[in-house]
């Protein structure tokens, strides 16, 4: 019964290499976003879909591309992997697009890039 | 561009301690603040504050939001060892945008 769920939880890769991290969240949502928390502890939202329409696009490299085929997952995929792209990503999802409402969050994929 | 700015950093407590965590922010279009607790893993919420000068309260913990001078406070009373972690505040503006404070880190000892 996890409300957001993400695979694979850790994630260990090559410098050059192209990974993709997958996110579903069964909480019947609208919005759903992607985080990067750095070594620091500082969460920095990367991207947020409503009903599969992009809404929330921050300055990230563009070998970052999220896919939502769905409004229940939103997939996030990596190109040609850099060192400084080792973080934890967080997926979370909100009922409301635009509304004080909450954020869930997924348990994380912790990326290390060698 | 949106900040929000917590403190302290983190601090060291023995249980039965009470402490207070602030977090100030600027925020454009500001909709609600928000505070998470992480332990391991992910940010579990804790609070969601949207009028100034209401109190919401859980348990031990409580948290109260000042919309004039732009700052929110959370206490936790009778501190337990589990409540080590790191609290996370979070700012929401319109377009559903969340901005989080670098966090505080707290440990509690017994």
């Amino acid at each position: 019964d996890t409300a957001v769920s993400q695979t694979p939880k850790y994630l260990v890769t090559q410098m050059g290499n192209d990974k993709s991290i997958k996110c579903e969240q069964n909480l019947g949502h609208d919005t759903m976003y992607w985080y990067k928390q750095d070594s620091k502890k500082f969460l920095k939202i990367m991207f947020s879909y409503n009903n599969k329409e992009l809404i929330i696009n921050e300055t990230v490299p563009n070998r970052f591309s999220p896919k939502s085929p769905d409004k229940a997952h939103l997939n996030l995929h990596i190109n040609s992997l850099e060192l400084g792209d080792s973080a934890v990503y967080f997926c979370a999802s909100s009922q409301d697009r635009d509304g004080p409402g909450t954020q869930y969050f997924g348990p994380g994929t912790r990326l290390t890039v060698l | 561009e949106d900040k929000v700015v917590q403190s302290p950093l983190s601090l060291v407590v023995h249980e039965g301690d009470t402490v207070t965590l602030n977090c100030s922010y600027e925020v454009t279009n500001f909709r609600s603040l928000l505070w998470y607790k992480q332990e391991k893993k992910a940010p579990t919420f804790l609070f969601m504050l949207t009028s100034s000068g209401i109190e919401k309260k859980s348990g031990r913990l409580s948290s109260i939001l000042d919309k004039k001078e732009l700052f929110s406070i959370l206490n936790i009373t009778a501190t337990q060892t589990g409540d080590s972690a790191i609290y996370l505040c979070a700012c929401k503006a319109a377009g559903n945008k969340l901005t989080f404070g670098g966090g505080t880190r707290v440990l509690v000892k017994p």
